[in-house]
């Protein structure tokens, strides 16, 4: 079983300024590394895939890279509506049951 | 538009049973492998099952195997996830989920509903 570890637990940025978020594998997964917003009440949101690749319509501000165990996502600018709890999985190997997401990192306002 | 809709939640006591719907649109959902996974109160998210494109292949996490079922309607663009004996720690809003394509990870997601299993 492979463990993602997201640190801080809990960031507190300022609007305007950047924030860094990080997420290890215990063991290597190449690039099958997936990024997530989550705001109170919704369902989670894509923002990242392949450890780098921004979905359609993510802004540019939102950033992913790393490989192997060491990702990071890299928010520039916060704005308001990025203040939320952010989770990253791994998707590396088949089936499902492979996969594995970090216990989050919750992005507050300071 | 790909949208997902889940229903069927509520107030279950344990050991009872409840089945979950995934109404799904806007793709061809014949094609799509789909997911459903979990969020328990304040916790973080849980895969929980799977099921092919042709109904053939399942997946199940340790913590529901042999107590939920996965099934599929193509004819009516739907999922199902059949819940039985029903634990407290089953509690959770429950999410359909449908990958990106193969090698992708879980892109579209419904707004979930709400299991609650208490006595």
């Amino acid at each position: 079983e492979i463990v993602m570890t997201q640190s801080p637990a809990t960031l507190s940025v300022s609007p305007g300024e950047r924030a860094t978020l990080s997420c290890r594998a215990s063991q290597s997964i190449s690039s099958a590394l997936a990024w997530y917003q989550q705001k109170p009440g919704q369902a989670p949101r894509l923002l990242i895939y392949a450890a780098s690749t921004r979905v359609t319509g993510i802004p540019v501000r939102f950033s992913g890279s790393g490989s192997g165990t060491e990702f990071t996502l890299t928010i520039n600018s916060l704005q308001s509506e990025d203040f939320a709890v952010y989770y990253c999985l791994q998707y590396n190997k088949w089936p499902p049951s492979e996969f594995s997401f970090g216990q989050g990192t919750k992005l507050e306002i300071k | 538009e790909v949208q997902l809709a889940e229903s069927g939640g509520g107030l279950v006591q344990p050991g009872g049973s409840l089945r979950l719907s995934c109404a799904a649109s806007g793709f061809t959902f014949s094609d799509y492998d789909m997911n459903w996974l979990r969020q328990a109160p304040g916790k973080g998210l849980e895969w929980i099952s799977h099921i092919g494109s042709s109904g053939a292949t399942t997946y199940y996490a340790d913590s529901v195997k042999g107590r939920f079922t996965i099934s599929r309607d193509d004819a009516k663009n739907s999922l199902f996830l059949q819940m039985n004996s029903l634990r407290a720690e089953d509690t959770a809003v429950y999410y359909c989920a449908r990958r990106g394509g193969s090698y992708l990870p879980f892109q579209h997601w419904g707004q979930g509903t709400l299991v609650s299993v208490s006595s």
